[in-house]
């Protein structure tokens, strides 16, 4: 298997929401990341977790919260969202070292109105 | 401040020649250099990648080439497809504090269009 699935792939919700983003790889992977992407904008880094400890936040609001269950699957916990938090959430995986790159799921189209 | 910059953000070509993607960079201390695909609604796609110690690496129709000194680099595909049309993106790593992982910095992207 060498795929990162995504679910789901676009969610709509309202700014008292609460919902959650999963993520889910096979590989054996023991890195994992959230990148968020705005239109027309390259993929901006929000967490990092390493053999399933969060070890980068870049500043992100605390109204997303991540959480790493286990080796395989990574949540991203949405509430109280802003509209300006619309965007699509990739979610990726790495091997160690950086020659073959992320591997990126397919991504979550969110919409906040 | 844009460390990885692509400053095409389009570039048509003719199915069948070269097409030539280029990036600049300006922190000496990424490692690695890699491209990526993305057609709408999907995720990037890795496609190739080259250490900061090499000048070329090839796969295929795809090749990197990677001046140090003028922190360039470049993607070639020869011969161009239409299904190559796509947004490609530049992107350099660094290494993070947590063991094994690393951070990709982008650049903004590419659009390609390769016309049959």
């Amino acid at each position: 298997d060498t795929e990162v699935t995504q679910t789901p792939k676009h969610l709509v919700m309202g700014m008292t929401n609460k919902k959650s983003l999963k993520c889910e790889q096979h590989m054996g992977h023991r890195a994992m990341y959230w990148y968020k992407q705005k239109a027309k904008k390259p993929p901006e880094l929000m967490f990092v977790y390493s053999y399933e400890k969060l070890s980068i936040n870049e500043s992100v609001p605390s109204r997303f919260s991540p959480e790493c269950p286990n080796s395989s699957l990574l949540n991203l916990h949405l509430h109280a969202l802003q509209p300006e938090d619309s965007a699509l959430y990739l979610c990726a995986s790495s091997q160690l070292g950086a020659y073959y790159g992320y591997t990126f799921g397919s991504g979550t189209r969110l919409t906040v109105v | 401040d844009q460390q990885v910059k692509q400053n095409s953000p389009s570039l048509s070509v003719q199915e069948g020649r070269i097409s030539i993607l280029n990036c600049d960079y300006t922190n000496s201390m990424f490692d690695y250099f890699l491209w990526y695909k993305k057609y709408p609604a999907e995720g990037p796609t890795f496609l190739i990648s080259i250490s900061s110690i090499k000048d070329k690496n090839e796969d295929g129709r795809f090749t990197v080439f990677l001046n140090k000194s003028a922190k360039h680099l470049s993607l070639h595909i020869v011969p161009s497809q239409p299904g190559d049309s796509a947004v490609y993106f530049c992107a350099a790593s660094g290494a993070l504090s947590g063991a094994g992982s690393y951070q990709l910095t982008f650049g903004k992207g590419t659009k390609l269009s390769v016309i049959p």
